[in-house]
């Protein structure tokens, strides 16, 4: 869910288990969602996108589902490794062809070895 | 390099005390943002560029913040009279010619005002 202030909803996981990160959304009128991620001290990294006409697309290792009837977006990453350890965000996008996004707060993912 | 460049990445300054932060584009890249990010949250938009069109400054949070980009150039960010809550990282982020919303952003540039 979603966090006040300083703390960052986290999600710790073993290495090898599948992750599941939620995402509530604000905008009924968005029509387009987006996963990134963000490793320490870098910028956000593009994971995979999907249009409201969908309701789930996979990518490598990726899931997105989208339910737009309760406004929820869901990121499964299957077998998790070290490596996915960041914070992840999504984004979602009502301004059209402009892409100015609406960021969520984003959840902490740790993976543990 | 061939990704979005952040200059500086690290700025301290004193609180009153003008600041400017510099974005350099992935070449060919014509929409350019600017998202702030302060500790532990997620990025607010600020400013978007497309073209040569006039920019969208709907995110600026005061008229102490200013953007200018010419073309599908260089971006610099300008604060002027810094107080300690513009303290975050400030990121830049392009995007080419594909409709999808996949910016690529750079590193950041991190703000702390004392």
């Amino acid at each position: 869910g979603e966090s006040v202030g300083l703390h960052l909803p986290t999600l710790s996981v073993q290495e090898g288990d599948n992750s599941i990160i939620n995402c509530a959304y604000s905008n009924s009128a968005s029509d387009y969602f987006i996963w990134y991620k963000q490793e320490s001290g870098k910028g956000p990294q593009f994971i995979i996108d999907i249009r409201s006409n969908m309701d789930k697309r996979q990518g490598q290792r990726v899931t997105v589902l989208l339910n737009k009837t309760v406004k929820h977006l869901s990121l499964q990453i299957a077998a998790t490794q070290p490596g996915d350890s960041a914070v992840y965000f999504c984004a979602e996008n009502s301004g059209g062809s402009n892409y100015k996004l609406t960021f969520g707060k984003g959840t902490l993912l740790t993976v543990n070895p | 390099g061939a990704g979005v460049s952040q200059s500086p990445s690290n700025k301290v300054t004193e609180k009153g005390k003008d600041v400017e932060l510099r974005c350099d584009p992935i070449s060919g890249h014509t929409a350019l943002y600017w998202y702030r990010q302060r500790l532990g949250q997620g990025l607010e938009f600020l400013i978007y560029f497309q073209g040569n069109s006039a920019p969208d400054k709907s995110g600026l949070p005061s008229d102490r913040f200013s953007a200018e980009r010419t073309g599908e150039s260089v971006s610099t960010l300008t604060i002027q009279r810094t107080q300690q809550e513009d303290s975050a990282v400030y990121l830049c982020a392009t995007k080419g010619g594909s409709n999808t919303g996949e910016l690529f952003f750079g590193e950041g540039s991190r703000l702390t005002v004392l």
